[in-house]
């Protein structure tokens, strides 16, 4: 098992360029995440996925889109990149149980927008 | 909403001492809280897991956490500091499947 995979593990865009980061799960979990990392601040959720073609917005969704069309895989778009997305984005999946479920984590993917 | 808060943004410990990172939880439902650990350029894995089963939980690498209602804590620790114990940990609430994350504590272990 791959558990949790994120690509790219880089990027370095300019203001106003688009990219899409790819995270994909093979433990057949329900339930995925996308996280931005930035210091002194913990992990924000910026959307998440309950199933296949489903997402809802988290705690910082503006500038971001998502989409879920395969179960294993969960896609974080940024239309046109800013300064202020410059962070480490992390996905992460889980299998819903009675609230104890847990979450698992990819590598992250460390973006830099000039 | 649920949040956690931990205290302390660093902590430097000698090799060998006690470590113990703080966490307060506001809830007004018993909680799910975690901890997880993210040693240096990864991903971030789970040391443990309050479940409402046992107020001592045991997790991974020798960690423990006691939840306390009364005084609204999770406080993680560790009896002796090991050098590989240096990573950033977090506290985490869970709220309808979605994880609030506290703002870390970076432990460093000094030799």
């Amino acid at each position: 098992n791959a558990g949790v995979t994120q690509t790219p593990k880089f990027r370095v865009l300019k203001t106003g360029q688009s990219m899409t980061l790819l995270c994909a799960q093979d433990m057949n979990h329900e339930y995925m995440y996308w996280y931005r990392q930035d210091p002194g601040m913990g992990l924000r959720l910026i959307h998440y996925s309950v199933g296949e073609g489903t997402t809802a917005k988290g705690e910082v969704p503006d500038g971001y889109n998502v989409s879920r069309l395969k179960k294993q895989n969960f896609l974080l778009g940024l239309e046109s990149a800013a300064p202020s997305q410059t962070s480490v984005y992390f996905c992460a999946s889980s299998y819903p149980t009675s609230g104890t479920d847990t979450q698992y984590f990819g590598p992250g993917t460390r973006l830099t927008v000039l | 909403a649920q949040s956690v808060t931990q205290l302390g943004s660093h902590v430097s410990v000698s090799e060998g001492a006690l470590v113990l990172l703080r966490c307060n939880y506001s809830s007004s439902v018993p909680p799910y809280l975690f901890w997880y650990v993210q040693y240096p350029n990864q991903g971030l894995q789970l040391l443990l897991k309050y479940t409402s089963a046992a107020t001592l939980v045991k997790g991974i690498n020798g960690f423990e956490a006691e939840f306390k209602k009364s005084e609204t804590s999770f406080h993680l620790t560790k009896p002796s500091a090991h050098m590989s114990d240096a990573a950033e940990y977090f506290c985490a609430v869970r709220t309808d499947y979605k994880l609030s994350f506290g703002a870390g504590t970076t432990v460093t272990v000094r030799a």
